[in-house]
């Protein structure tokens, strides 16, 4: 099932260029998760967000959380080679987190 | 080094085999996560586990069994192997259920012919 919905699935933009991928609930968000994968190997663990309109920053990456719209941006500002990856969101459909769903991804390239 | 280990990284077997693939962690945390990852479908909790001796089901569970008998490890096991489980296997650990990151290990890449 399809509980988080992400955009576009994949982005192919020119280094230097910013960049912003949505993820979408279908359920009331406790809360949400952004990991980034490469090819081939595990998620690393990028930021998590609570509560509604809480923003958070780690290098050139920014995530924000709309509660309200059950919805989570995440923007990557002066693209580098090193972004390069799939962006996953994953959130627990209950507040304990016991159940996790993980959007299906959006691959980022970046052209040199 | 402490972390989440998974072996083995690659397997290949055939259908009617069983398989189990091994998750290790060494934080000591109590909860712990068996997903699949497929094209189309992204990934899919097949297990969970909040502590030792206590497992549930997650999205996908038929075809998997778990157990959880030492905090640190959570075995994944397919009884009879299929072609659909034909996947990429990740595990994954958090401190407790709620408000912590999981953890994932490298995965394990499971060809069943």
């Amino acid at each position: 099932s399809q509980e988080l919905e992400q955009s576009p699935q994949s982005l192919i933009v020119q280094e230097g260029k910013n960049l912003t991928i949505n993820c979408t609930s279908s359920k009331t968000l406790y809360g949400l998760y952004w990991y980034k994968q490469k090819y081939g190997e595990g998620l690393i663990f990028l930021m998590m967000l609570q509560k509604g309109g809480e923003e958070k920053s780690h290098e050139k990456i920014t995530a924000k959380l709309d509660e309200k719209k059950q919805q989570s941006s995440l923007h990557i500002t002066a693209s580098q080679p090193s972004h390069a990856g799939i962006y996953l969101c994953g959130a627990g459909t209950s507040y304990n987190f016991n159940k996790f769903y993980f959007g299906s991804g959006t691959k980022l390239n970046v052209k040199p | 080094d402490a972390g989440i280990t998974q072996s083995p990284r690659y397997k290949i077997t055939e259908t009617g085999r069983q398989v189990t693939l091994m998750c290790h962690q060494t934080w000591s945390h109590s909860y712990m996560f068996w997903y699949r990852q497929d094209l189309g479908h992204g990934l899919r909790l097949i297990y969970y586990s909040a502590a030792a001796d206590i497992t549930d089901k997650g999205e996908v569970p038929d075809g998997y069994v778990v157990s959880r008998s030492k905090t640190e490890n959570f075995p994944l096991t397919l009884e009879s192997a299929t072609r659909s489980q034909t996947s990429v296997y990740f595990c994954a650990s958090s401190e407790s259920g709620g408000a912590q990151p999981q953890h994932f290990g490298d995965g394990t890449r499971l060809s069943i012919l």
